[in-house]
């Protein structure tokens, strides 16, 4: 069964500091895509990031950074200098490449609260 | 207008009402999504259309109708409901082809309360 896992539930750091939010993935499949999306106040979903689970290479978009460790069955995402505009929910979530339906399994969210 | 957008962005309705709730997707996307939002819950998937047809209903109940009428537009129609099943009501849509599995783009959602 897919299952995604998001541990921590809310996170606080001040501004400046580095953090990182863990996911970690269940599945049986061996072709699949990881996502990480970031739910502002606004409510609207901000798609962020998609990895399939043939490249392992992590990735860096300016203060934001990716490890996708598949030996441990984790996505996790690190911001680095964190500013008040992060605050935010972050999601992480699973899709199985022949799910025809193209279902997204989400994990429970983290919530992030920078603070100035 | 871009990306996706859903009207209206809130709605207060009474168990006895009928409302609809409408998503449009200006990407060019050939597949759509709705998915609810409950307080502390993860985001649980309701319908899947893709190439307007419907290739996923995720056990949602009957009070709860999709339609499709093309691949730009998204309704959700609501009879009966009840107070749990005031949420965020999220919509997205995606390019899907063969195996491929492209990024969801969501709509900011309708904040749904049934009183």
């Amino acid at each position: 069964a897919q299952k995604v896992t998001q541990a921590q539930t809310e996170i606080s750091v001040v501004e400046k500091e580095d953090v990182t939010l863990d996911c970690v993935y269940e599945t049986r499949d061996t072709t699949y895509y990881l996502f990480w999306y970031k739910q502002p106040p606004s409510g609207e979903l901000v798609f962020l990031i998609r990895r399939n689970s043939f490249d392992e290479q992590n990735e860096i978009s300016g203060r934001y950074s990716w490890n996708f460790q598949k030996s441990t069955s984790s996505f996790n995402f690190t911001i680095t200098a964190s500013q008040v505009v992060d605050s935010a929910v972050y999601f992480c979530a699973l899709s199985e490449a022949f799910n025809q339906g193209g279902k997204l399994i989400f994990g429970q969210g983290t919530e992030l609260s920078v603070k100035p | 207008e871009t990306g996706v957008t859903q009207t209206p962005r809130h709605l207060v309705m009474g168990m006895t009402n009928k409302k609809s709730l409408k998503c449009e997707q200006h990407l060019g996307h050939n597949a759509m999504y709705w998915y609810k939002q409950s307080a502390k819950k993860p985001l649980e998937l309701m319908f899947v259309y893709s190439l307007e047809e419907r290739v996923e209903n995720n056990s949602v109940p009957s009070r709860f109708s999709p339609e499709c009428p093309n691949s730009s537009h998204l309704f959700l129609h609501l009879h009966t409901l009840q107070p749990e099943d005031s949420a965020l009501y999220l919509c997205a849509s995606s390019q899907r082809s063969g195996q491929g599995l492209y990024e969801q783009y969501f709509g900011p959602g309708t904040r749904l309360t049934v009183t």
